[in-house]
């Protein structure tokens, strides 16, 4: 099935480092979301994208929906230990009659060393 | 605002077998999706109910399939089961706002285990 291009896989970082990830795709997004998995849970959402070019921020989390609207970028700063998790980016299609499908990216699984 | 609910948490089935799985979205929440995770192939979308229509399908076998209740609560059929349907099956809620759906919250998931 498709997926969007995430990277890095993995991360393994001291605590309090800051963070980067990003996804990038071929096709063209209307919207971009960003979700963190803990084991054995559902995604939880971080952050929502609308508009090309915006840039969002949550807390110690900034997110960019890329201007060409087929990629776009996670930063989390200073990270905690309850960071630690798998971070997917999603691309929600355009579809006609507006029904709801997102693309998904592999994830990024972070690790942190206290 | 109670979240997204799915149930059960966890299921064991032996290959042949059928499963269903339920979710109940959001109050307010008129889309429903389902997605399978699994380790080799990520989260794929599995389907899409709105106002009790499938408007959208992925790539996936005629064996799995889904339906809307008028509640918005929805379910989710497997039949034959096969030692690869083992995976996490989660169900995501959205609200539709004229032309544009808001983000989608997902539920915390059902563990399908097929032996």
């Amino acid at each position: 099935g498709q997926q969007l291009n995430q990277s890095p896989q993995s991360m393994f970082i001291q605590e309090g480092e800051d963070v980067s990830m990003n996804c990038t795709s071929s096709s063209i997004f209307n919207t971009w979301l960003w979700y963190k998995q803990d084991p054995g849970e559902g995604p939880v959402l971080l952050i929502a994208l609308y508009k090309a070019g915006e840039l969002t921020s949550n807390g110690r989390l900034t997110a960019q929906f890329g201007i060409t609207r087929k990629d776009s970028f996670l930063n989390i700063s200073a990270s905690i230990p309850s960071d630690v998790g798998i971070y997917f980016c999603a691309g929600q299609e355009g579809v006609l009659g507006g029904a709801q499908k997102l693309v998904f990216g592999q994830g990024t699984r972070l690790t942190i060393n206290p | 605002k109670a979240g997204v609910t799915q149930t059960p948490r966890y299921l064991i089935k032996t290959r042949g077998q059928q499963v269903t799985l339920s979710c109940s979205p959001i109050s307010g929440h008129r889309s429903v999706s389902w997605y399978q995770q699994t380790p080799g192939q990520g989260l794929q979308f599995l389907f899409e109910y709105f106002s009790e229509t499938q408007r959208n399908k992925g790539n996936f076998p005629g064996r799995f399939s889904g339906r809307q209740f008028s509640n918005s609560r929805s379910e989710m059929n497997v039949s034959t089961l096969e030692l690869g349907d083992s995976a996490l099956y989660l169900c995501a809620s959205s609200f539709y706002a004229g032309r544009a759906y808001t983000e989608a919250f997902f539920g915390q998931g059902t563990r399908l285990t097929v032996v």
